[in-house]
């Protein structure tokens, strides 16, 4: 089985911090690890992938990511938020073992302060 | 087409009557997916297909739920005999094929039982 868990269901920070968000996984096999971000009233848009390669993962908007194994963590970050950064933000995990399909965590929504 | 095409974007119902969902996923995709989301929470796993095949539908609530993809392309969900708690956010995406490279989002149908 797969699991995805997020630390923090909200997350508040002032505009030009550093955004942190946090990931941790449970696969049996390697996974293949996904962000995503949900704007209001939109649809969910990919941010970023782990696919085995490079550890540390560059995304779209400035965002980051980095695969410890050791740790089955999968955090997101970016040095400096921008008002645009307020969404929703979902952390994905799929391996084959678990039947080739993505498992989402439960989201944590980010606000953005001035 | 350009992207995931979902229709209606919204839906009103009552309880018990039946409801259809459609899924227009990008051209030349093999996998689709649909996914429900409560509001507040994560996208959770439904069914998914390859192709006209459906490959898992470990994630269909009940036998009210049930759902084709006749040609390989557009994708029907079915609900029938409508209940409030079948209220959410129903998300369809595709990919190339698998869960690998992750998926493609629509915008969603927000389906609400009155």
């Amino acid at each position: 089985a797969q699991s995805v868990t997020q630390l923090g269901s909200h997350v508040s920070v002032s505009e030009g911090a550093l955004v942190l968000l946090r990931c941790n996984y449970s696969s049996s096999v390697p996974p293949y690890l996904f962000w995503y971000v949900q704007y209001p009233n939109q649809g969910l848009q990919l941010l970023l992938k782990y696919t085995s390669a490079a550890t540390l993962v560059k995304g779209i908007n400035g965002f980051e990511a980095e695969f410890k194994k050791s740790e089955t963590s999968f955090h997101l970050t970016k040095p400096s938020a921008h008002m645009s950064d307020a969404a929703e933000y979902f952390c994905a995990v799929n391996s084959w073992a678990a039947g080739n399909k993505l498992t989402f965590g439960g989201g944590t929504r980010v606000l953005v302060k001035p | 087409g350009a992207g995931v095409s979902q229709s209606p974007r919204y839906k009103v119902t009552k309880r018990g009557q039946d409801v259809a969902l459609r899924c227009d996923p990008i051209s030349g995709h093999v996998s689709l997916y649909w996914y429900r989301q409560a509001l507040g929470q994560g996208p959770e796993f439904l069914t998914y297909f390859n192709y006209e095949a459906q490959q898992d539908k470990s994630g269909l609530p009940n036998d009210r739920f049930s759902a084709e993809r006749p040609e390989g392309s557009i994708s029907t969900l079915t609900i029938q005999r409508t209940e409030q708690r079948d209220s959410a956010m129903y998300r369809c995406a595709s990919s190339p094929r698998g869960a690998d490279y992750g998926y493609t989002f629509g915008s969603g149908t927000r389906l609400t039982v009155v």
